[in-house]
């Protein structure tokens, strides 16, 4: 089975930064997404990782290291609209099936 | 680009009642959607996956004579919740992914209908 760990909550101060870890088990890897929910809304997309290393997007980057099963969302100098629900998402075959954690929730406190 | 849409957003109905929802890729063609149930402070769970004319294919554990599925074209899927019950009740949302599109690896999803069954 998949197996998908990512921490439930998280508080941060606005223009602080937060890192979000996700860790994954699963039969295969082949890519891992990390989407933005805010609640009663459907996810977003924020960044996609399948090779080694860290990628930038404005404000967020990811991070992944396939040998470790390991991954991270970086969110830099946070705004009260950054409090979410982000969501870790491995592929883990070709079907492009997405498991996903169960959520981290992020709130930015001012 | 890549806008997913999804009809109703909310829906509350009666048990034992069928409900229909659509969802509809506006500016691509969905060569796969996906169909995934939300309940509270959960994660998503895939439902099943379809393929535009060709049966879904259902997750373990998902009833696929209860949640009925119909991808007639490459912009349009549909679930149906037949004889719908409380315990049915949920955020259900799809999602999009097309072979034809640069950023094929990505679903895009829709903004889901929340689903009260009495």
């Amino acid at each position: 089975g998949q197996n998908i760990d990512q921490p439930t909550e998280m508080t941060a101060t606005e223009g602080a930064i937060v890192q979000i870890n996700c860790t994954y088990q699963t039969s295969g890897f082949n890519g891992l997404f990390w989407y933005q929910q805010h609640a009663g809304e459907a996810p977003t997309f924020l960044s996609y990782n399948v090779l080694d290393g860290l990628e930038e997007k404005g404000r967020f980057s990811s991070f992944l290291s396939r040998s470790k099963g390991y991954s991270y969302l970086l969110l830099k100098e946070l705004q009260m609209k950054d409090s979410a629900s982000y969501l870790c998402a491995v592929r883990s075959t070709n079907d492009y099936k997405l498991s996903f954690g169960a959520g981290t929730t992020v709130t930015v406190r001012a | 680009g890549a806008v997913v849409s999804q009809h109703p957003s909310w829906v509350i109905c009666k048990s034992g009642t069928s409900v229909k929802i659509e969802c509809r890729s506006l500016d691509f063609q969905a060569t796969t959607m996906f169909w995934y149930r939300q309940f509270p402070k959960q994660s998503l769970m895939l439902m099943a996956t379809s393929n535009e004319g060709s049966k879904a294919t259902y997750e373990q554990g998902v009833e696929k004579d209860k949640f009925l599925i119909n991808h007639a074209s490459l912009t349009l899927s549909t679930l149906t919740v037949t004889s719908a019950h409380p315990e049915d009740s949920s955020f259900y949302i799809c999602s999009a992914r097309s072979d034809l599109q640069i950023g094929s690896d990505t679903q895009y999803f829709g903004p889901g209908t929340r689903l009260t069954v009495l």
